[in-house]
């Protein structure tokens, strides 16, 4: 079965420095890939994904994610954090006709 | 299109009342998922449907647990006899008709059994 491991259940940086969030996955077939980010009491909204083609990502609000097969990764970056950015992440891998999802990564943005 | 909704956002029940929790999908959207999620963790699959039909439902699903589509468009999620276990955040998802597709979320329906 397909697994998700995101590294930190917690990270924090400053407004203006980069951002990474890091996403291992396990997956016996070619994967789909996912980022959501869930704000408080909110539902999860999709950030990116990746399918086929370009390894490298790009998703809205600034974030960007590379597929590495060879590390069975998927991390997600943004150059600038900015206060709005504070949040939950969820890194999630696509299973036949689901998504198996992380534990999740709580980003605080420190001013 | 006003996306995925959920009906009721909040639910607070005493232990062993039934409760129902209604989703309305994405309207050309022939793919619905209910999943699960307590604090601390990511979302669980619970069952998905393509179109009216329930195609899988996982293991977490118990007996008490029954969903339906009927007519493939709306969906409920009953939960029969509720147990302090069952409180979570209950999500409902909607996507196009393959996995690639990005599964659209809704708000949630926070449930607490006292």
């Amino acid at each position: 079965a397909q697994s998700v491991t995101q590294l930190g259940s917690h990270v924090s940086v400053s407004e203006g420095a980069l951002v990474l969030l890091r996403c291992n996955y396990s997956s016996s077939v070619p994967p789909y890939l996912f980022w959501y980010v869930q704000y408080p009491n909110q539902g999860l909204q999709l950030l990116l994904k990746y399918t086929t083609g370009a390894t490298l990502v790009k998703g809205i609000n600034g974030f960007e994610a590379e597929f590495k097969k060879s590390e069975t990764s998927f991390h997600l970056t943004k150059p600038s954090a900015h206060m709005s950015d504070a949040a939950e992440y969820f890194c999630a891998v696509s299973d036949q006709n689901k998504l198996v999802f992380g534990a999740g990564t709580i980003l605080r943005v420190k001013s | 299109d006003t996306g995925v909704s959920q009906d009721p956002r909040h639910k607070i029940t005493k232990r062993g009342q039934n409760v129902t929790f209604r989703c309305d999908p994405i309207s050309e959207h022939n793919r619905l998922y209910w999943y699960r999620q307590t604090l601390g963790q990511g979302p669980e699959f619970l069952t998905y449907f393509q179109n009216e039909a329930q195609l899988e439902k996982s293991r977490l699903l118990s007996d008490r647990f029954s969903a339906e589509r009927p007519k493939g468009s709306f969906s409920t999620l009953e939960i029969q006899r509720t147990e302090q276990g069952d409180s979570a955040m209950y999500l409902c998802a909607s996507s196009k008709d393959r996995i690639s597709y990005e599964q659209y979320f809704g708000p949630g329906t926070r449930l607490t059994v006292t």
